[in-house]
C-alpha cells in the first residue's frame, strides 16, 4: 500500500520569501503525484499534478514541483510567496487505485 | 474538468438516527468512488473506496456497519452514517476518479459537514 509523507506540519514565512514543501511517497508501482491547496474555510483544489511526463510540473498561481524517483519525492515550490498564499497544502498519490493524501503543512505568509 | 456533486453540503442530526449522503459525477462515470473524512486542521483520511456493482473497500478501523456504502450506479454512490453520535461529526469528501484516459485524476463534492446533536 502506499503511503505519503510530509514533513513540514507548519511553515510561516514572510511575503517575497521562497517556498518549498517537502513529500515523500512509498508505492512500488507507477503513481500519480498531486498537490492540492485548501485555503481558509474553503474546499480543496487541485494546484498541480504529475503523470508521467516532464519530472518538473507546473501549476495554477506560479507552484511547480519537481518529481525525482531515486528520491521518491514530489516537493512543492514557489519562487515569491504572497500573503495569499496561506493555506494549508496537501500532498496526495495515486497508486493500486487509491489517493492518498499526505497529513498536510500549514502555510501562514505575513505582510 | 469533470464535475463531481456532493449532497447535502451540511447536516444537522440528533444523535441516533441516520444520516444519507450523496455524491454524484455529472459529466463522466466513475466506476470508483473514494469517501474521505476530515477533522478540523487535519488532513483527509480514507475511509472506503465504493465499487459500482460490488462491496466497498474499507480501510482499516473504518467500521462497515456504521458507515454503509452503496455504488448503485456509475454516476451515483451514497455514504449512510447510521445510528450518528457527536463523535461522527465532521468534514465527509467524496472522490471521483476520471479514468476515461491513460492517467487517473481524482475530482472532488464539495464537502457535507455533519453535525451530530
Amino acid at each position: 500500500a502506499q503511503s505519503v509523507s510530509q514533513h513540514n506540519h507548519h511553515v510561516i514565512l514572510s511575503e517575497a520569501a521562497s517556498l518549498e514543501l517537502g513529500c515523500n511517497y512509498s508505492y512500488g508501482g507507477t503513481v500519480n503525484l498531486f498537490w492540492y491547496v485548501q485555503y481558509p474555510g474553503q474546499h480543496l483544489q487541485l494546484l498541480l499534478k504529475y503523470f508521467s511526463e516532464d519530472p518538473l510540473v507546473k501549476g495554477i498561481k506560479g507552484f511547480e514541483a519537481e518529481f525525482i524517483k531515486s528520491k521518491f519525492s514530489f516537493n512543492l515550490r514557489k519562487p515569491s510567496v504572497q500573503w495569499s498564499d496561506t493555506a494549508e497544502y496537501f500532498c496526495a498519490v495515486m497508486g493500486d487505485n487509491k489517493l492518498i493524501f499526505g497529513a498536510g503543512t500549514r502555510l501562514a505568509v505575513h505582510p | 474538468g469533470a464535475v463531481v456533486s456532493q449532497h447535502p453540503s451540511w447536516v444537522i442530526c440528533k444523535s441516533g438516527t441516520s444520516v444519507k449522503i450523496e455524491c454524484r459525477s455529472l459529466d463522466f462515470q466513475a466506476t470508483t468512488m473514494f469517501w474521505y473524512r476530515q477533522f478540523p486542521k487535519q488532513s483527509l483520511m480514507l475511509m472506503a473506496t465504493s465499487n459500482e456493482g460490488s462491496k466497498a473497500t474499507y480501510e482499516q478501523g473504518v467500521e462497515k456497519d456504521k458507515f454503509l456504502i452503496n455504488h448503485a450506479s456509475l454516476t451515483l454512490s451514497t455514504l449512510t452514517v447510521t445510528s450518528a453520535h457527536p463523535e461522527d461529526s465532521s468534514f465527509y469528501i467524496c472522490s471521483a476518479p476520471n479514468q476515461g484516459s491513460l492517467n487517473t485524476e481524482a475530482f472532488f463534492g464539495q464537502g457535507t459537514r455533519l453535525t451530530v446533536v
